[in-house]
């Protein structure tokens, strides 16, 4: 039993690039979340979806797109990667009330 | 807006010693309070969390006290051990309704327990 799986773990982008980070959840869960970690700042949460097919914007979705057009996957994507996008990305299923977070995308614009 | 505000940002304790984490909150409609421990390199994992219609709650060596007139709450850990180095996240959201358990993450206590 995986439970949240980010792929990939290490990434370093040139300004101006694109990417899209996947997560995989084995759970079964409806509700999918992306969240950016910075130094000093938390976790904030850039998109989330309630369901299949459904996407919504979260505290700082500026400069990504989401997608989930299977239930266990949620793809993050930036199209056009800045060096503020630099941070670890965390990937966040939930049940109930508990949320299950993968092991994190460090990513890196130069 | 903050809504939810943590604080120490670091913190280092003794081994044996408490260690106290607070958080305080703003939105008077949050009703869930996790607490989430964060290794180096891992995922934060659900520690322990607490619902507004009790003052404290105990699993093991860690306690959250919450104090809902003062809109405040905090995390113990007791007797703190080296193994207990981690950032802990306090967090809050909604129980139900639009953005239920959409959590709102405090920005981290960093804790250092040394022998």
């Amino acid at each position: 039993n995986a439970g949240v799986t980010q792929t990939p773990k290490f990434r370093v982008l040139k300004t101006g690039q694109s990417m899209t980070l996947l997560c995989a959840q084995d759970m079964n869960h409806e509700y999918m979340y992306w969240y950016r970690q910075d130094p000093g700042m938390g976790l904030r949460l850039i998109h989330y979806s309630v369901g299949e097919g459904t996407t919504a914007k979260g505290e700082v979705p500026d400069g990504y797109n989401v997608s989930r057009l299977k239930k266990q996957n949620f793809l993050l994507g930036l199209e056009s990667a800045a060096p503020s996008q630099t941070s670890v990305y965390f990937c966040a299923s939930r049940t109930g009330a508990r949320a299950f977070f993968g092991q994190g995308t460090r990513l890196t614009v130069v | 807006q903050q809504q939810v505000k943590q604080s120490p940002q670091s913190l280092i304790v003794q081994k044996g010693g408490i260690s106290i984490i607070n958080c305080a909150y703003e939105n008077t409609a949050f009703d869930y309070f996790p607490w989430y421990q964060q290794f180096p390199g891992k995922g934060p994992a659900l520690l322990i969390a607490i619902r507004p219609d009790v003052s404290e709650k105990k699993e093991g060596r860690f306690t959250i006290s919450f104090n809902k007139s003062a809109k405040q709450f905090s995390l113990h850990i007791m007797d703190s051990q080296p193994g207990d180095s981690a950032t802990y996240f306090c967090a809050a959201s909604k129980g139900s309704g639009a953005g239920s358990y959409q959590l709102t993450f405090g920005k981290g206590t960093k804790l250092s327990v040394i022998p």
